[in-house]
């Protein structure tokens, strides 16, 4: 069956850092990998998403995220955090079982961006 | 452009009560999904609907739960006798086909459901 994990509860990082949210995966065949955004009180925004091709993906907001087929690693970074930043991060793979699309979350990752 | 709208935003009701749960996607979305979110978790699946029909259901946790599509469009989720463990965020997704090559699934604002 098709997993992702997100390792870490939290993040903290001070505000101009850079940030990195860790996902990994596990998939049969090609994956389909996903990065939203969780405000409070909201519903979940797309940041962006892996389908094929440059293993670097750019996003929403400054964000990109390093597709890594032999560490089956799907890592949310940016090069330089905001305090607006702050929000829960989820990960996500398409199951595609029977030719759908629906998807797979990991529990989610807290990033705390402090002044 | 609008993006999906569900409502009621928040719900809260008695033990045994039956609830409906409305989700109204982007025009032109033949795609629709319901996932739940409990507290401290991600979304889990709950269905699909391509166009009127549910092509997959097998999220639905129990017989309770019940989700229609008539028109093709606004969906809602019915849930019958309500339980405690049922209080969660409900969100609606939708996006362009289903099936096939993916299509970025865009949430609603999610409606909280509270059973006391």
């Amino acid at each position: 069956a098709q997993s992702v994990a997100q390792p870490e509860d939290q993040v903290n990082v001070a505000e101009g850092n850079p940030l990195t949210v860790k996902c990994t995966y596990s998939v049969s065949g090609n994956p389909y990998l996903f990065w939203y955004v969780q405000y409070p009180n909201r519903g979940l925004q797309f940041l962006l998403k892996y389908i094929t091709g440059d293993n670097l993906v750019k996003g929403s907001y400054g964000f990109e995220a390093e597709f890594n087929k032999s560490q089956t690693s799907f890592h949310l970074k940016k090069p330089s955090a905001l305090v607006s930043d702050s929000a829960l991060y989820f990960c996500a793979v398409r199951d595609g079982a029977g030719g759908y699309n629906k998807l797979i979350f990991g529990a989610g990752t807290r990033l705390a961006v402090h002044p | 452009g609008a993006g999906v709208s569900q409502t009621p935003s928040n719900k809260v009701t008695e033990k045994g009560k039956y609830v409906e749960l409305r989700c109204d996607p982007i025009s032109g979305h033949t795609a629709l999904y319901w996932y739940r979110q409990s507290l401290g978790q991600g979304p889990e699946f709950l269905i699909y609907f391509q166009g009127t029909g549910a092509a997959d259901d097998s999220g639905l946790p129990n017989d309770r739960f019940f989700a229609v599509r008539p028109e093709g469009s606004v969906s809602t989720l019915k849930i019958q006798r309500t339980e405690r463990g049922d209080s969660a965020v409900y969100l609606c997704a939708s996006s362009l086909a289903g099936q096939g090559q993916f299509n970025t699934q865009y949430f609603g604002p999610g409606t909280r459901l509270t059973v006391l």
